[in-house]
């Protein structure tokens, strides 16, 4: 089965603007995450949808948004653009059971240079 | 807040040498234990995951983990090393309580001489 897709995998952005990041999941997956990968701060994570709903948010401003569509495809929104937003923005899927976290298959990331 | 710090930020070693990578958590509670490689250029993967039970879990390509609750450790080894192995890998933690997060170490960057 196909793997997380995350579109596009590459992007320069000037300062102040904004940007949308997009990912499927794998099918039968409810639950998407998004992370932050910069080489000073490592692995961050900035939120989780399932359902259509944020469940769980980590500590980034709040010029970091998302969504999650019926289909549980995801979008990530960042507004107002600074350099330190240049990383490699990675989306994981879970197929969440309902039983407690199962783990993640992570997408090959989408790398965002803002200049 | 639950971290995680791995010990060593980079290792160097010769292909054949044996590997342990080390890995701490810090939280009370109930954990679900992970780590993932990711090859140069690569995206994340699963090498292995610890849930519960027998706390020596074997992974992909000849990687294993000991949990030692007493320590809140998770350390990674593999007996012998190749040139393929040459990776950064991430140490994880699942604090059940949190829902679907990890946390994530630092990593540790490991190249393989050959």
């Amino acid at each position: 089965k196909a793997g997380v897709t995350q579109t596009p995998r590459y992007l320069i952005k000037t300062r102040g603007q904004q940007v949308t990041l997009s990912c499927s999941p794998i099918s039968g997956h409810r639950s998407v995450s998004w992370y932050q990968q910069t080489p000073g701060q490592g692995l961050q994570f900035l939120f989780e949808y399932f359902s259509e709903t944020q469940r769980n948010k980590g500590n980034f401003p709040g010029r970091f948004s998302g969504r999650q569509f019926s289909n549980s495809r995801s979008e990530m929104n960042v507004s107002t653009l600074e350099l330190g937003d240049s990383a490699l923005y990675l989306c994981a899927s879970s197929l969440d059971p309902g039983q407690g976290f199962v783990g993640y298959t992570f997408g090959s990331g989408t790398r965002l240079t803002v200049v | 807040a639950q971290s995680v710090s791995q010990h060593n930020h980079h290792v160097i070693l010769s292909e054949a040498a044996s590997l342990e990578l080390g890995c701490n958590y810090s939280y009370g509670g109930t954990v679900n234990l992970f780590w993932y490689v990711q090859y140069p250029g690569q995206h994340l993967q699963l090498l292995l995951k610890y849930f519960s039970g027998d706390p020596l879990v074997k992974g992909i390509k000849g990687f294993e983990a000991e949990f030692i609750k007493s320590k809140f450790s998770f350390n990674l080894r593999k007996p012998s090393v190749q040139w393929s192995d040459t990776a950064e890998y991430f140490c994880a933690v699942n604090a059940r309580a949190a829902g679907n997060k990890l946390t994530f170490g630092g990593g540790t960057r490991v190249l393989v001489k050959p």
